[in-house]
């Protein structure tokens, strides 16, 4: 089975730029997340969505962040314009949370560098 | 108030040895999940194991156990015959809430591994 996929794999951008993350979820999962994590750091919840809807995004920056989840599979993260301190690995995991642990399984992440 | 605390940031262990990486969390919901991940260099989260709250037996996956003392709000890794591949970041991280509607993971800081030859 394919597990979370993520592209591209690293970014480097000057800031002002924008850019765009994507990931593909493992398939039956119905919930998606995007997840930040800075240097020597946990990871942090940015968006979760159920299906297509974003059930929790509080802690997204919707300044400068967005994100979609159209038909309820991939999903595209975007940032706009970024800044120096958005400079980070940007993670995306799913689960299925119906029942049972609802364990996420992550991707290999997207590593930002903002110039 | 930290809700996962992990107090070890580094550690350096021979091979073949045990290791346990301590790991404590702060909830009031009865109903939570606690779980390990491995992130290696490369960067992915690895997902280890899993204990739910009202398991009453302590979780084991091949070499890895979880040392779970709910009174104690411990959680604790546990790796037995350590293997260089186990050099790693290890995080624990907790789910409060049934699985229904509130997955949020909470994170620690994460220890270093490093498994000396």
């Amino acid at each position: 089975e394919a597990g979370v996929v993520q592209s591209p794999r690293y970014k480097i951008i000057e800031k002002k730029q924008p850019v765009a993350f994507w990931c593909n979820p493992i398939s039956g999962h119905n919930t998606l997340y995007w997840y930040l994590q800075n240097l020597g750091q946990g990871p942090e919840l940015l968006i979760r969505y159920e299906n297509e809807e974003a059930v929790d995004d509080s802690q997204l920056p919707k300044d400068r962040f967005s994100a979609e989840r159209l038909k309820g599979v991939d999903s595209t993260l975007k940032i706009q314009p970024a800044e120096l301190g958005d400079s980070a690995v940007y993670l995306c995991a799913s689960s299925y949370t119906r029942g049972g642990e609802g364990t996420q399984y992550f991707g290999p992440g997207t590593r930002l560098t903002v110039l | 108030a930290q809700k996962i605390t992990q107090t070890q940031p580094g550690m350096f262990v021979q091979e073949k040895e045990a290791v346990t990486l301590d790991c404590t969390y702060d909830t009031s919901d009865p109903s939570y999940g606690l779980f390990w991940y491995k992130q290696p260099s490369s960067g992915e989260m690895i997902f280890l194991i899993y204990q739910g709250s009202y398991d009453q037996q302590n979780a084991t996956e091949g070499r890895y156990s979880l040392n779970f003392q709910k009174a104690r709000k411990s959680a604790n890794l546990v790796i037995s015959a350590s293997q260089l591949g186990d050099s790693a970041m290890y995080f624990c991280a907790m789910r409060e809430g049934s699985n229904f509607g509130n997955e949020k993971l909470t994170f620690g800081t994460g220890t270093r591994l490093t498994i000396i030859p």
